[in-house]
């Protein structure tokens, strides 16, 4: 059963830092990984997927990375901003078609 | 991109009563459909998936009896909670699959619902 795992569960850094988020997860078989962003009591916003051929995407100040081998991710961040604030989920699809399987999410805050 | 609603954001009744929950694609024609519930500063918890024109397959420990999931159109699908009682209060999202190569899941703004 395909478990994924998020580190940090929270994190608070200046305004300005540059972060990194990491995910891992323990079947490296999968279809592709998608990183989503969730403000409090909203629904979630895709940020980033990464295709199981890819080793990155970039959008912005995002860049995500994938190396399948090692099961991990992460989600940088450059020059963060208070507007970054939010929870920033990771979430891999083992096949097409099959459901998302989620980790528990890092908190981000922000300060000004 | 790809827009998903669902209606009502937020729902309040009270206990014994049926609540039921709309999820739309917008722009696109969804086969398949996810219920998802959230806990506080939990993650997303897979219920059900829906897809068109068949029954829903519900995950382990989602009583389907109790979450009624209708899938009758590629745009619509609907989410009915029987019977609430106050351990139903949650907070529920929606996501429809859009196909194709990157088979990309869009999610909903979610509805909060509480039990009293």
């Amino acid at each position: 059963k395909q478990e994924v795992t998020q580190i940090p569960a929270a994190l608070s850094v200046p305004e300005g830092e540059n972060l990194v988020l990491n995910c891992s997860f323990t079947d490296s078989a999968i279809y592709n990984l998608q990183w989503f962003r969730q403000d409090p009591g909203k629904g979630l916003t895709s940020l980033l997927l990464i295709q199981s051929s890819q080793r990155e995407q970039t959008s912005g100040r995002l860049n995500a990375s994938l190396d399948k081998s090692s099961g991990r991710s992460t989600l940088y961040i450059a020059a963060s901003q208070p507007g970054d604030s939010a929870t920033y989920l990771c979430a891999v699809k083992e096949t097409s078609g099959s459901r998302l399987t989620f980790g528990e999410g890092t908190q981000l805050t922000v300060n000004p | 991109g790809a827009v998903v609603s669902q209606h009502p954001s937020r729902v309040i009744c009270k206990s014994g009563t049926s609540v039921k929950i709309e999820c739309r694609s917008l722009d696109f024609q969804a086969t398949t459909m996810f219920w998802y519930r959230q806990f506080p500063k939990k993650s997303l918890m897979l219920m059900a998936t829906s897809n068109e024109g068949s029954k829903a397959t519900y995950e382990q420990g989602v009583e389907k009896d109790k979450f009624l999931i209708n899938h009758a159109s590629l745009t619509l699908s609907t989410l009915t909670v029987t019977s609430a009682h106050p351990e139903d209060s949650s907070f529920y999202i929606c996501s429809a699959r859009l196909g194709g190569r990157l088979d990309t899941q869009y999610f909903g703004p979610g509805t909060r619902l509480t039990v009293l």
